[in-house]
């Protein structure tokens, strides 16, 4: 993998579902692995940071999980409410670079 | 809570003009990094910098450049306008390199035209 690379490009899910993204980025030389989420009209929010492998961390209905070893990382959201519509980015943090960016993943939940 | 600001909401010009995007940050963080937005394309980086009067070419530097006098201001400047840099542009700041999160601006609309 040369690039940071995220699955689903979109999706919908009905409020209440639960659902998971993936993030998979190089593991060479990797120093941590970022999410945010970015709501329509709003600027990127950060969610979490992770460095180490088997990395697991969680705000509210989110957690993230990070596999270095084999560079993915994934975020669940539980009971997914419309308010957590928004586009998820991923971004790897390389030794002695700036953060690269995958092109996210578009969440839309319907009431 | 950390302020990143962008000059302009949103800005229109005219090929061939000179532009400056100015983003300000008001928690005395050490990096700053300018990115664009385009459908399909994701977050790109243009450049960075690591400290004041240094700078770092992102993934897309062309037609671009830089400036950071002061710590806390980071311009992108687009030396001659061109309709292929339409575009939101999204400044941002972090404390340090070492893992720290980025604080985004709220975005700057440029349309050239």
């Amino acid at each position: 993998i040369l690039n940071v690379e995220q699955s689903p490009q979109s999706l919908h899910v009905q409020e209440g579902d639960s659902t998971n993204f993936t993030c998979s980025f190089p593991s060479s030389n990797f120093y941590a692995l970022h999410w945010y989420r970015w709501e329509t009209a709003k600027s990127p929010e950060a969610l979490f940071v992770m460095t180490l492998n088997g990395d697991e961390k969680k705000k509210g209905r989110i957690s993230a999980t990070l596999n270095t070893k084999e560079g993915y990382s994934y975020l669940y959201i539980k009971g997914s409410q419309p308010e957590d519509s928004a586009t998820y980015l991923c971004a790897e943090n390389q030794a002695g670079t700036a953060l690269i960016f995958g092109k996210g993943t578009t969440l839309s939940v319907s009431s | 809570d950390v302020k990143v600001t962008q000059s302009s909401r949103y800005l229109v010009k005219r090929t061939g003009e000179k532009v400056f995007l100015e983003c300000v940050q008001d928690m005395d963080h050490e990096n700053m990094f300018w990115y664009r937005q385009d459908p399909g394309l994701g977050l790109r980086l243009i450049y960075f910098s690591y400290d004041v009067k240094m700078k770092e070419k992102g993934d897309i530097p062309e037609g671009y450049s830089v400036s950071r006098e002061k710590k806390e201001r980071f311009s992108l400047i687009l030396e001659s306008a061109s309709t292929n840099q339409t575009s939101m542009y999204l400044c941002a700041s972090s404390l340090n390199r070492r893992g720290s999160p980025l604080h985004f601006g709220n975005g700057t609309r440029l349309t050239v035209t």
